[in-house]
């Protein structure tokens, strides 16, 4: 079974400077997806960013790059020159990349990020 | 021009009743999903559909029924609601890689 585990429960940074979130996960897939996803105050859930694990080159996405170490099985999150509307709980998941067109996805269970001026 | 959307935003119900959760997609995606948000538990796979007419059991589906009658539409269905199932309801959509979710359903169970 696959488990996500994002061990760091709140995280508190100055504006504009760069923060990382750290996760790790477990699985027997060979091949997976890994995502990020943002949770903003109102609720509303976002996708950020995607890894796959077949690919060497670490994902990066406006401010959001992840930093890839696939024989850690760790996956993270950083965001440079953060701004306040940053502010939010950030949930790493991943799924399996079957040969169906289907995704199920397993969540950890988030860092809460707080952007301070 | 939301592409996932979710009705009602809000519920009240009395336990023993009937709950109607819908969700509703643009994206044409295959794929849709049904989870629940509980503090300490994050998010948890309920039912999930292949396409119209397939509805599958996820990690939690006891108490709970989906239905997608269409490829835009997805409904759970608390047939006798429990106190139990207070919780925030999201919904999404997907291919084969990343999902995208509604605004979710906060759904109380008095």
């Amino acid at each position: 079974a696959q488990k996500v585990t994002q061990t760091q429960t709140s995280i508190s940074v100055m504006e504009k400077t760069t923060v990382t979130m750290d996760c790790v996960y477990e699985t027997q897939d060979s091949s997976y997806f890994l995502f990020w996803y943002k949770q903003t105050a109102s609720g509303e859930i976002v996708f950020l960013i995607r890894q796959d694990s077949y690919k060497k080159e670490n994902a990066t996405v406006g401010h959001y790059s992840l930093n890839f170490q696939k024989p850690k099985s760790s996956i993270g999150l950083i965001i440079t020159a953060t701004q306040i509307e940053d502010s939010a709980v950030y949930f790493c998941a991943m799924s399996p990349i079957a040969s169906s067109s289907f995704s199920k996805l397993v969540f950890g269970q988030g860092t809460s990020l707080s952007v301070v001026p | 021009e939301a592409a996932v959307t979710q009705s009602p935003r809000n519920k009240v119900a009395v336990t023993g009743g009937k709950v109607t959760l819908s969700c509703n997609q643009t994206n044409n995606h295959n794929n849709m999903y049904w989870y629940r948000q509980d503090t300490g538990h994050g998010l948890r796979l309920i039912h999930y559909s292949y396409g119209a007419g397939s509805t599958e059991k996820g990690d939690i589906p006891d108490g709970y029924k989906a239905s997608r009658p269409s490829q835009e539409n997805f409904s759970l269905i608390l047939e006798l609601a429990t106190p139990s199932q207070t919780s925030v309801y999201f919904c999404a959509s997907g291919g084969d890689a990343e999902q995208f979710f509604g605004p979710g359903t906060r759904l109380t169970v008095l």
